[in-house]
């Protein structure tokens, strides 16, 4: 099992441009989140969605948009990039009868600069 | 939220044991206690959690207090891959909306 995976894990934007950040895991987890971590900083939730159909805005909503594509895909989209946006995103996903026990599993995160 | 509080950062030297402290004078009676730890230029891992009881796994042991105001992690014997930012958090858990609420973390530098 690959787990939790991301794409890009590096990307520059300008200002105004506009991306989006893929995730995908193969672990049947209902549950997916997308968390921002600024320097020094811990992770903040931007998004989340508990099944596949849902979603929720987290702590910093703002300035993004999120797709529950299916099961397994959750995409995080910047319309117009911002330099305040610059940082790590974290794509993570939970679920099934081991929950509680196993927590949530992140992936390697991607990697954002707008200049 | 119930909020928590650790200290910024810890040493320890490889091969002892590290105690790494927790605060959560707010915590409710329903708040799982978890610990995630994030290894450089990684995303964090889930390393442990309780509810009342102290808790072992293969990673480490958790041992919470009596009025549940406080809890420590503890690496029985720390290694140089256990140097990361270890994150104590608190949530509620309902079926398929459990947010995490992380803070800064401890981070944890081992010593040759």
């Amino acid at each position: 099992n690959a787990g939790v995976t991301q794409t890009p894990k590096f990307q520059v934007l300008k200002t105004g441009q506009s991306m989006t950040l893929q995730c995908a895991q193969d672990m049947n987890h209902n549950s997916m989140y997308w968390y921002r971590q600024d320097p020094g900083m811990g992770l903040r939730l931007i998004y989340y969605s508990a099944s596949e159909g849902t979603t929720d805005k987290g702590e910093v909503p703002n300035g993004y948009n999120v797709s529950r594509l299916n099961k397994r895909e959750f995409s995080l989209r910047l319309e117009s990039a911002a330099p305040s946006q610059t940082s790590v995103y974290f794509c993570a996903s939970s679920g099934g009868r081991d929950l509680l026990s196993l927590g949530q599993f992140f992936g390697p995160g991607t990697r954002l600069t707008v200049l | 939220d119930a909020k928590t509080t650790q200290p910024n950062s810890m040493e320890s030297n490889e091969e002892e044991p590290v105690h790494l402290p927790c605060n959560h004078s707010t915590i409710s009676g329903t708040d799982y206690i978890h610990w995630y730890r994030q290894l450089p230029s990684q995303g964090p891992e889930y390393v442990i959690h309780g509810l009342t009881s102290n808790v072992n796994n293969r990673m480490a042991s958790l041992a919470i207090a009596e009025d549940r105001k406080s809890s420590t992690l503890i690496l029985h014997r720390a290694t140089l891959r256990d140097a990361a930012v270890y994150y104590c958090i608190l949530f509620l858990i309902v079926f398929g909306n459990e947010k995490l609420t992380f803070g800064t973390g401890t981070r944890l530098t081992i010593i040759p």
